[in-house]
């Protein structure tokens, strides 16, 4: 059984809203912060959301997330073609000690 | 400009070792954690390893533990990052990442490089 879970696909149309979500346990998203990724074939991941629901600088506010007990979710508004991409939730295992990822998700852009 | 250059990937054959390293620019080194995250082919990412600001503390993942070594040189000419890893499988064979941490070591990976690539094969 994966430490954290994210289903392998997820879609939308340009300008629709896609939420992702990420399934961990009380020993990772539970006691600790949840950050998300973008990558991109070809290029290096890039830092999405960081403690939950913070974006970076330079981040549009189309992309926003949110946690509720062991469970995380990433939310794309207004989608758009170059938005496709593997999406990573990541967050401390204190059981583990150490960083683990979800699965990753593919988004698709119809 | 922040910038992380990953260097020393490569075919290595299984049970052999190979030296990573991670050249920082752009920031004070000795003020982050510093991450290795990799990816197999057709896989996603998964964490390797991590090392705080002064080398204090370290942590593994379970399937490099008593594999690969991490350290680090904070010295101004240096500024670099490093991941030795012996008795290498095929399993090992990935792209490796560099990454900075947003804080202290708990804070998450905000920068990357674009990755060195280590192939073991016979």
């Amino acid at each position: 059984q994966p430490v954290m879970t994210q289903s392998p696909s997820a879609s939308g149309t340009p300008g629709q809203r896609v939420t992702i979500s990420c399934s961990g346990r009380s020993s990772n998203i539970g006691s600790n912060a949840v950050n998300w990724y973008q990558h991109l074939p070809g290029m290096a991941p890039k830092l999405l959301i960081y403690s939950d629901n913070q974006r970076p600088s330079g981040v549009p506010d189309r992309f926003s997330g949110s946690k509720s007990g062991t469970s995380a979710s990433l939310a794309i508004s207004g989608l758009q073609s170059e938005d496709e991409a593997d999406y990573y939730c990541a967050a401390w295992d204190d059981s583990l000690n150490g960083w683990v990822f979800g699965g990753g998700t593919k988004l698709t852009v119809l | 400009e922040v910038q992380l250059v990953e260097s020393g990937g490569g075919v290595v054959q299984p049970g052999g070792s190979l030296r990573l390293s991670c050249a920082a620019f752009g920031f004070t080194f000795d003020d982050y954690a510093m991450h290795w995250v990799r990816q197999a082919p057709g896989k996603g990412l998964e964490w390797v390893s991590v090392i705080s600001w002064d080398g204090g503390r370290i942590y593994y993942a379970d399937p490099v533990k008593g594999r690969f070594t991490i350290s680090r040189d904070n010295t101004k000419n240096q500024n670099s990052l490093y991941l030795q890893m012996n008795s290498l499988t095929a399993e090992d064979t990935a792209l490796y990442y560099c990454a900075r941490d947003r804080g202290l070591l708990w804070g998450g990976m905000d920068v990357w490089g674009q990755g060195t690539t280590v192939t073991v094969s016979s």
